[in-house]
């Protein structure tokens, strides 16, 4: 069965550096997500992305945020300059059909980012 | 806006006894409900969803949840828990006019034997 893939599993880095995060989603999919889990906190929306460009976004994601699909098979999340308050579980999403009622968004298994 | 409570952070059952999951949500707008489940080191996987139609709706490892417009839930039930359930559960909701999920909080449930 096809399944989203993320890289790396575990990230640790400084405060102040920047990090991506990768995913690929399944191959025929055309939406994509990023969502992200505090410790003990709720799975937060951060962000849609559909014919190479943002479709919606929450109010986490500011400037230090980014996402790209360089190729046609990546989907990154950056951060620019990374806070303490950046650490979480990050996940990926992707849908074949986006807002559609019938679709499935289908996660990947998550990239810890610590920041120290 | 939309948002889902998970009223039980941790669920301990014993192996073979029933269990239910609550999942209260709150919309101004009509929305698809579903519930992931996370096992160890995976990804959220879906488990179940109630897009319209029959308010009952069933997943192919026993759990099956109700839709209940009146009180706004979308509690999860299987009458009889295996080891292999342990897991983190989560509820979540999304209107028809976006892809983003809103998630509950999460109800780990352990399984016993």
């Amino acid at each position: 069965e096809p399944e989203v893939t993320q890289t790396p599993s575990h990230q640790v880095t400084q405060m102040g550096q920047e990090v991506i995060l990768r995913c690929v989603p399944i191959s025929n999919h055309l939406y994509f997500y990023w969502y992200r889990q505090i410790l003990g906190q709720k799975v937060e929306f951060l962000v849609s992305f559909y014919n190479n460009e943002i479709s919606e976004k929450s109010e986490i994601f500011d400037d230090q945020f980014s996402v790209e699909r360089p190729d046609g098979s990546n989907f990154t999340l950056k951060i620019r300059s990374t806070k303490l308050e950046d650490s979480a579980m990050y996940f990926c999403a992707s849908s074949a059909l986006g807002a559609s009622g019938t679709d499935t968004q289908y996660f990947g298994p998550g990239t810890r980012l610590t920041v120290l | 806006a939309q948002s889902v409570t998970q009223l039980d952070s941790q669920v301990p059952v014993f192996e073979e006894a029933p269990v239910e999951l609550r999942c209260n949500y709150s919309s101004s707008v009509s929305v698809y409900l579903f519930w992931y489940v996370q096992y160890p080191n995976q990804g959220l996987q879906l488990l179940l969803k109630y897009l319209s139609g029959s308010t009952l709706v069933e997943s192919i490892n026993g759990f099956e949840a109700e839709f209940n417009k009146s009180q706004t839930s979308f509690h999860l039930r299987k009458p009889s828990v295996h080891i292999s359930d342990t897991a983190e559960y989560f509820c979540a909701v999304r209107s028809s006019n976006t892809g983003k999920l809103i998630f509950g909080q999460g109800t780990t449930l352990q399984v016993k034997p």
